[in-house]
């Protein structure tokens, strides 16, 4: 079984604070994604990333960046954490865009910023 | 415009009802097309690739019109299990957009 692994599945940080959230998959898949799901909004693409040391930015990528230097670990990092980047975090991987390709999801990081 | 919508639900059906979920998207470039579910707290997980010429898993089918920019999933004979958020994804060049989701209650 595809296994994608996130670091943590709760996290409370401060204000100000440096954030890195983890995410290894188990699968040798090219492509890694960010993507934080807020009520009403569904899941929003933070960054992905289709090779090592490869990044693009998704829709919301304001406050984050992100780290692949090992195919299978893809890092989100919040530099400064705010209020508003409390939300469910989740990383998904895939193997390369072909027709029916499944993504596969890590089980979550709820991220709390006080 | 979202570049994938939903019906915004939530739907409350009861058990043994058939339930229909609509999702439309916007970009034409799309490639693949899957219905996910998320269960309360827990990490989306795929419940079935869309086709163009429909495909059936089941008690649930999934319909693609690609002229309309349309995909639609039925189920029937709703479950208690069944609850849960359904995710309509799109996937276009690496990519995947997420629709918002559609939040079925299916009540004894």
């Amino acid at each position: 079984d595809v296994k994608v692994t996130q670091s943590s599945r709760y996290l409370v940080k401060r204000t100000g604070e440096k954030v890195f959230l983890e995410c290894v998959q188990d699968m040798d898949h090219e492509n890694m994604f960010w993507y934080r799901q807020d009520p009403g909004l569904g899941l929003r693409l933070i960054y992905f990333s289709y090779d090592v040391k490869m990044k693009e930015k998704g829709d919301i990528p304001e406050g984050y960046s992100v780290s692949r230097e090992k195919k299978e670990r893809f890092s989100l990092i919040l530099e400064s954490a705010s209020t508003n980047q409390t939300s469910m975090y989740l990383c998904a991987s895939t193997a390369p865009t072909g027709l029916g390709t499944e993504a596969f999801f890590g089980q979550g990081t709820r991220l709390t910023v006080v | 415009r979202k570049e994938v919508e939903q019906d915004p639900g939530p739907f409350n059906v009861p058990e043994g009802a058939t339930v229909a979920f609509n999702c439309t998207y916007s970009n034409s470039a799309s490639q693949s097309f899957f219905w996910y579910r998320q269960d309360c707290r827990k990490e989306p997980k795929l419940l079935m690739s869309v086709y163009s010429s429909g495909n059936e898993d089941g008690r649930f089918t999934a319909q693609l019109n690609r002229a309309s920019q349309y995909i639609s999933l039925l189920i029937r004979d709703s479950k208690l299990s069944d609850s849960a958020t359904y995710l309509c994804v799109v996937n276009y060049g690496q990519n995947f957009v997420f629709g918002p989701g559609t939040r079925l209650s299916v009540l004894p």
